[in-house]
Order: structure tokens, then sequence, then C-alpha cells
């Protein structure tokens, strides 16, 4: 029963179209992040999320939107796809205390 | 401007001897330091973590190292074994970042058999 699940696994598209990836976690953590991994491998946060409430949004294009519905779920909506979105996303949780991060399995986002 | 280094992109080591991957920062605020291992097409998952009032962590074949006043931290592997072959992230987390983690770029480490 995977603790942090994440959809789709891969993701190609083309520029300009408006996509979405899905995040769930089974753990009952207070706290949800999107990481972004690039091209030289560095590990970024991008979003976090407390209980549905917006607590850290790094510098991210506007067109990057996250939504949490619920406290078990943040999904990540892209408008206008770029060529430099191309990366893996990784969904992570933690407790309210930000220790013992679970991370999903990414998603590799290919913009053509 | 990274604030978490780790200068080595990759480390090929034999089976059974050590395996030493380092990791250096530059925020003195820092408190708190993690080492994450990741699988390809997985996430990272976590290994060991140190708190800033210890300069050791030990929990069975690795050991994190911690010098303060060097800003530098370092993990041992003993012995190294063909599955722990992954990329190893160095992180680091400060109390006023509330649970923001701050990811080195990690080392590829490939123990070979």
């Amino acid at each position: 029963d995977t603790a942090v699940s994440q959809t789709p696994k891969y993701l190609v598209t083309q520029m300009g179209n408006d996509k979405s990836i899905k995040c769930e976690q089974n753990l009952g953590h207070d706290t949800m992040y999107w990481y972004k991994q690039d091209s030289k491998k560095f590990l970024k946060i991008m979003f976090s999320y407390n209980n549905k409430e917006l607590i850290i949004n790094e510098t991210v294009p506007n067109r990057f939107s996250p939504k949490s519905p619920d406290k078990a779920h943040l999904n990540l909506h892209i408008n206008s796809l770029e060529l430099g979105d191309s990366a893996v996303y990784f969904c992570a949780s933690s407790p309210w205390d930000g220790y013992g991060y679970t991370f999903g399995s990414g998603t590799r986002l290919t913009v053509v | 401007d990274q604030q978490v280094k780790q200068n080595s992109p990759s480390l090929s080591v034999q089976e059974g001897r050590i395996s030493i991957l380092n990791c250096d920062y530059t925020n003195s605020m820092f408190d708190y330091f993690l080492w994450y291992k990741k699988y390809p097409a997985e996430g990272p998952t976590f290994l060991i973590s140190i708190s800033s009032i210890k300069d050791k962590n030990e929990d069975g074949r690795f050991t994190v190292f911690l010098n303060k006043s060097a800003k530098h931290l370092s993990l041992h592997i003993v012995p190294s074994q063909p599955g722990d072959s992954a990329v190893y992230f160095c992180a680091a987390s400060e109390e006023t970042s509330g649970s923001r983690l701050t990811f080195g770029e990690g080392t590829q480490l490939t123990v070979n058999p």
C-alpha cells in the first residue's frame, strides 16, 4: 500500500498545453510538498501546504498552481507548459514539524 | 546560491569497504541534517539524520558525522554492499524555515561486487 502516490509517473506533452499531476498520501501527515528535480539533479522545493493552507511558495512561475482539496491530497496544475518545465516532480508529505519526509516516486514531465 | 553542496558527483567502492560521502553547507542557520537514498525511478527515501547539537549519529552500517565549525557532514557506510548502489542526497533544514529541506545535488554511489 503506497504511502505517497503520485500520478502519472510519466507525462509527455506539447508546449502550450495545460496538465495536472495528482498526489495522495495515506500517512495521516499534516504537511505536503512539491519538489522539482531539474536537469542538474537538484531537488528544490516549490510549494508546501499544511492542513490545506499554503505555507511555502517559492519563486515559481504563476503558471504553476497547487491545489489541496483536503489534507491527504496536493495536486499540481501547470498552465501553458514550456520546454523548461521538463523535469521530475516529486510530491512528499511529513508530520507538521517537518521531520520524517516521505516522497512519492516522481512524475517525469517532458515538454516537446 | 547553492547552500548545500555535494562536490563529488560519483563514488565507486569495493564491496565490504567503507563508503564516505561528503556534504558541505554555507547557511549557519541550518540545524538539522539528513541523508536520503534514491534508486532510479523511485523517490528519495530517508536514511539517517543528525541534529546540530550532536556530532555523530549511528544506525547500523550508517553513520553520519557533523562538523559544525567546518560546515561539513559526511555519511559513512561500513561495510558497503552492492545494494547500497544509489544516489545519495544530503539535505538540511533550519527551524525558522519550517519544514523546508534544502538538498545537495546528490552523489552516485556504486558498490562493486
